[in-house]
């Protein structure tokens, strides 16, 4: 089954707009909540992580908020460009033994010029 | 430049036919795993190393074996292929013990067996 529900799977935004990710987790003994970016042909990369003890994390137009009670959280892109157009994977890990990371399903973004 | 290296890029081969895809990181990360990508199922770990000698099975681990005879290479074995293994592989290191050391990812795998 599937640890880390993510939607949606495809997402088209116009410049300028603001497109936002979800995703649900079970597992409350998950403390690390990390988003990947992936272009074509290449591995993802981290893009933005956060923790529980924190609700919002800002880095440049890339914002996670995050509600621990509702065991959700997002991805919003500001003023979103061409370029960001990729697949985001967001995941979630146990920071103690094996540090497994699990991934979402991913969600292409295609962001119109 | 640090980096991850996975090879072959591409391979199309047929069932039953033993292959051997290399990965090799040049950062001495302790922490390497594999990961296959799916449309839909996102990245699912195969298999894990947390050091030398020391591998464990991921969330998909039949039909791939896996072995860390050195520190920088990870290979992934699948001993007899089958058409169900057809997917992109990702091969990630990092540094063990610091959860918010982001896994660096190979450039992936694409692998078609027919």
């Amino acid at each position: 089954q599937q640890q880390v529900k993510q939607s949606p799977q495809s997402l088209i935004v116009q410049k300028g707009g603001i497109p936002i990710i979800n995703c649900a987790y079970e597992n409350t003994a998950f403390d690390y909540f990390p988003w990947y970016q992936q272009f074509p042909g290449k591995g993802p990369a981290l893009l933005i992580a956060i923790r529980p003890d924190v609700s919002e994390k800002k880095e440049g137009r890339f914002t996670i908020s995050f509600n621990k009670s509702a065991k959700q959280f997002s991805l919003h892109i500001m003023d979103s460009q061409p370029g960001d157009s990729a697949t985001y994977f967001c995941a979630a890990s146990i920071t103690q033994g094996a540090q497994k990371l699990v991934f979402g399903q991913g969600t292409r973004l295609t962001i119109n010029p | 430049e640090a980096q991850v290296t996975q090879n072959p890029r591409y391979l199309i081969t047929v069932t039953g036919k033993k292959l051997t895809v290399t990965c090799s990181q040049n950062m001495n990360h302790e922490y390497m795993s594999w990961y296959r990508q799916d449309p839909g199922l996102g990245l699912r770990q195969i298999y894990y190393s947390m050091n030398v000698e020391v591998t464990d099975k991921g969330d998909v681990p039949e039909g791939y074996k896996v072995s860390r005879k050195e520190k920088r290479n990870f290979p992934l074995i699948l001993e007899s292929p089958s058409p169900n293994q057809t997917s992109l592989y990702f091969c990630a290191s990092r540094r063990r013990g610091q959860f918010n050391q982001p896994q660096h990812f190979g450039d992936g795998t694409r692998l078609s067996i027919l």
